[in-house]
């Protein structure tokens, strides 16, 4: 089993509806919580950084962590179609027990935003 | 400013041939990073450079994979005796200093080994 489980998607939205992503990991090592998006043939471009558990909102992006269930969420509100691509959460101990910076990812949520 | 660049993007491999992908990190960014992206998967840490010290090579699947920073800045990975299992985009990422979460990623090396 892989420490930080994913679901692949596609998730289908309309325009202008929120999107809901998850993900769950095992190890409780983990502090610090990342969300990257990637679009077709492009490199992950950081979009949430949390440290350890609480909310983090930027502008229509709303990222939440909770430690004691071992579960992360990213909220878009506002949807649109030039957010469609994938939505990879990020993970790491942060120096404990791996290296600094070291991410785990999960498999990554296609989303596709319809007009 | 330049980004993460990468080279080449797509490169065909026979089985069996050696092959050298190239990082150009964003200047003064201190950590590089390796990945793999296998289809349909997210990254897979390959190793990590702080400088010109690889500090962790945990990640690399085998003796055939090796990596250098020799002077702080440009990383090779190179692959021998490349198997069919290989095939993946390697994703380069670099950050400004050793203790910063903010990796910026270039748009990878496709290897396709046939």
């Amino acid at each position: 089993q892989k420490e930080v489980e994913q679901d692949p998607g596609p998730l289908s939205v309309p325009e202008g509806a929120i999107v809901s992503l998850n993900c769950t990991y095992s190890n409780s090592a983990f502090q610090y919580f990342m969300w990257y998006r990637q679009y077709s043939r492009k490199g992950p471009e950081l979009l949430m950084y949390t440290y350890s558990s609480g909310n983090k909102e930027d502008g229509r992006f709303t990222a939440q962590v909770d430690k004691s269930s071992k579960y992360i969420s990213l909220f878009i509100r506002d949807s649109q179609p030039s957010d469609s691509a994938t939505y990879l959460c990020a993970m790491s101990a942060g120096g404990l027990t791996d290296s600094w910076g070291k991410l785990q990812f999960g498999a990554g949520t296609q989303v596709v935003v319809t007009p | 400013g330049a980004g993460v660049s990468q080279s080449p993007r797509y490169k065909v491999a026979k089985r069996g041939q050696d092959v050298a992908l190239r990082c150009d990190p964003i200047s003064g960014h201190v950590s590089l990073f390796w990945y793999q992206q296998a289809l349909g998967q997210g990254p897979e840490f390959l190793t990590y450079f702080q400088n010109e010290a690889q500090l962790d090579k945990s990640g690399l699947p085998s003796d055939r994979f090796f990596a250098e920073r020799p002077e702080g800045s440009v990383s090779t990975l190179k692959i021998q005796r490349t198997q069919q299992e290989d095939s993946a985009v390697y994703l380069c990422a670099s950050s400004l200093s050793s203790s910063s979460y903010e990796q910026y990623f270039g748009p990878g090396t496709r290897l396709t080994v046939t």
